[in-house]
């Protein structure tokens, strides 16, 4: 089992659509969790940090739930912009990636 | 600051050639990770560095490949012999805070 488990989708959402991705991951003693973008032949970039009570930027909702260990990340009103891979990472000191789920939000 | 830099940005080789990648990271960033992304595998931890020591090389493939940190200022990922399975985009990235900060990575083409 990967330590760290996504949906790799495509998700193909219109603009204005809201979408939800899940992120499973297996080591219960993980202590950070992150949500980062990844656009087509970039590197990856820190999007958002996520908090056990959960936390909110602009459009974007990340939530963490330790007992069924998951992170989710909702973006509300998706814009063409969003379109990208969102990655979910686990770890301590470690960083364990999430393979990525891609998004592509058509006009 | 000019952010994490890797060197070279492309690297073309053939199959037993060495290979070395370079990264460069962001000054008083204590931990250095390298990583590999291919489509099959997604974004895989090789092994990480705090403090110029390594701390976890398990995601390292196999004896082929070595990294080293000889300094606060440089590391280096090594390949030898190289093969063809190894093509890919290698990452380096280091951590202040909690953010971790990517260099433009170094795609690998092992012919």
């Amino acid at each position: 089992r990967k330590e760290v488990e996504q949906d790799p989708g495509p998700f193909n959402v219109p603009e204005g659509a809201t979408v939800a991705f899940n992120c499973t991951y297996s080591n219960s003693a993980s202590q950070s969790f992150f949500w980062y973008r990844q656009d087509c032949r970039k590197e990856p970039k820190l999007l958002m940090s996520v908090y056990s009570s959960g936390n909110e930027d602009g459009r974007f909702t990340a939530q963490l739930n330790r007992a069924s260990q998951y992170i989710s990340l909702l973006i509300r009103d998706s814009k063409l912009s969003d379109s990208a891979t969102y990655l979910c990472v686990v770890g301590n000191n470690d960083m364990r990636f999430g393979a990525g789920t891609r998004l592509t939000v058509k006009p | 600051d000019a952010g994490v830099i890797q060197s070279p940005r492309h690297e073309v080789t053939e199959m037993g050639q060495e290979v070395t990648l370079r990264c460069k990271p962001i000054s008083g960033h204590d931990y250095l990770f390298w990583y590999r992304q291919t489509m099959m595998r997604g974004l895989e931890l090789l092994i990480y560095f705090n403090n110029n020591v390594p701390i976890d090389d398990s995601g390292m493939p196999e004896d082929r490949f070595s990294a080293k940190m000889p300094n606060a200022s440089f590391s280096t990922l090594k390949i030898q012999p190289s093969e063809p399975r190894d093509s890919a985009v290698y990452f380096c990235a280091t951590v202040t805070g909690n953010e971790q900060f990517f260099g433009p990575g170094t795609r690998l083409t092992v012919l």
